[in-house]
């Protein structure tokens, strides 16, 4: 089974803060997606990465960054956070080709006060 | 540019009923569409994924079918159970892109 797990499944940061979410997935996926979701905007991809160091910034990247140093981990980098960035982020990963599916993992719920 | 929708917006059954759910997009240039379950406050459960090859997925009391041409794609649900209320999305994959644009869900609702 595939296993895609979140560092936390609830967070409470300050404004300013620099905050990590951390994502590892157990199948040797080459594909790591983070999105945000946000009631009635549905769910919107940050950043994907495709292979180790490798990433392209999605539809709302910014305020975000990410990091990709091994294969099985894909962490979340928010620089300065704000409170527009409270949401449920999720994480996801595929493998390469055309015709798999995206595993999901639990879910952070972020808040930022 | 891609764009998925899904209506109704929410929808409510009595336990037994056998329901469909609808998904449109508006480019058929895909490599797959994938059916998801959410529950409140959790991750995305992979229900059923169609390849752009196929028309239709089955899985159990679940079946999924794709028509390219026309942009659509149903999620049938057989004997609908209250365990069955969450929200469902779809997602496509477009050609050519790694990325999946979701549309922003049913959210269903089963009466006992």
């Amino acid at each position: 089974d595939v296993k895609v797990t979140q560092s936390s499944r609830y967070l409470v940061k300050r404004t300013g803060e620099k905050v990590f979410l951390e994502c590892v997935q157990d199948m040797d996926h080459e594909n790591m997606f983070w999105y945000r979701q946000d009631p009635g905007l549905g769910l919107r991809l940050i950043y994907f990465s495709y292979d180790v160091k490798m990433k392209e910034k999605g539809d709302i990247p910014e305020g975000y960054s990410v990091s990709r140093e091994k294969k099985e981990r894909f962490s979340l980098i928010l620089e300065s956070a704000s409170t527009n960035q409270t949401s449920m982020y999720l994480c996801a990963s595929s493998l390469h080709g055309q015709g798999y599916e995206q595993y999901f993992g639990p879910g952070t719920r972020l808040t930022v006060t | 540019k891609q764009e998925v929708t899904q209506i109704p917006a929410a929808l409510s059954v009595p336990e037994g009923e056998n329901l469909v759910l609808n998904c449109s997009f508006t480019d058929s240039a895909i490599y797959n569409l994938q059916w998801f379950r959410q529950d409140p406050g959790k991750g995305l459960t992979s229900l059923l994924l169609i390849q752009s090859s196929q028309r239709e997925q089955t899985s159990g009391r679940l079946n999924a079918s794709l028509d390219k041409s026309s942009g659509r794609s149903t999620l049938y649900i057989a004997a609908s159970q209250p365990g069955d209320s969450a929200t469902y999305l779809c997602a496509v994959r477009a050609s050519g892109t790694y990325k999946y644009i979701f549309g922003t869900g049913t959210r269903l609702k089963v009466l006992a």
